[in-house]
């Protein structure tokens, strides 16, 4: 199931199963979306990345569902493995031509073996 | 080479001292950014350059300077930090302004 800590929202899922992790996004005229994964001690890793004009993009077991009249992004994670475990983060580009990529503030995803 | 290097790995410094740290890429990549993460916090913007110049700075106190010197190296130089900039500082890059791959972060304490 899916709490909300202090700090950061936790989902905690049993090794095998399937993993939706959700996000909203805050200008709607952000363009570009992207889904990053940061084990402890390290810095965040590209998972997958999906423009506006698009509404699904697929890549290995993973899959990013866009939602632009709610401004909702998410990340599924099939048969997610214990490696799977880490904070996940969606970030928007809301400066077009500027790079200015903006954070969500976080999903920690923990399996269970 | 697909990696950005951020050196040194851990930093501790005084409230007087002047440190730097460095972030490395050879990629190709004409962006490159440094990052703020406080523990259990997204990353937040701090400088973005592009081709060398900078090209946004989100308000960031001038105890921080960035340095470009050139299009595989950043610096970020810092001098008279309170405990309160105690954080990981990530480095980035990209070849358009859009998808970034990070470092590992230098951790920075100040006491």
């Amino acid at each position: 199931g899916e709490s909300v800590g202090l700090h950061l929202p936790t989902l905690s899922v049993q090794e095998g199963d399937n993993s939706i992790i959700n996000c909203a996004y805050s200008n709607s005229a952000s363009d570009y979306f992207i889904w990053y994964k940061q084990e402890s001690g390290k810095g965040p890793q590209f998972i997958i990345d999906i423009r506006s004009n698009m509404d699904k993009r697929q890549g290995q077991r993973v899959t990013v569902l866009l939602n632009k009249t709610v401004k909702h992004l998410s990340l599924q994670i099939a048969a997610t493995q214990p490696g799977d475990s880490a904070v996940y983060f969606c970030a928007e580009n809301i400066g077009g031509s500027q790079g200015n990529l903006i954070f969500g503030k976080g999903t920690k995803l923990s399996v269970k073996p | 080479d697909t990696e950005v290097t951020q050196t040194p790995k851990h930093l501790v410094m005084g409230m007087t001292n002047k440190k730097s740290l460095k972030c490395e890429q050879h990629m190709g990549h004409r962006a490159m950014y440094w990052y703020k993460q406080k523990a259990k916090k997204p990353p937040e913007l701090m400088f973005v350059y592009s081709y060398e110049k900078l090209s946004i700075n989100e308000s960031v106190p001038s105890r921080f300077s960035p340095e470009c010197p050139n299009s595989s190296l950043l610096n970020l130089h810092l001098h008279a930090l309170q405990p309160e900039d105690s954080a990981l500082y990530l480095c980035a890059s990209s070849l358009r302004l859009e998808k970034l791959f990070f470092g590992s972060g230098t951790q920075l304490s100040v006491l």
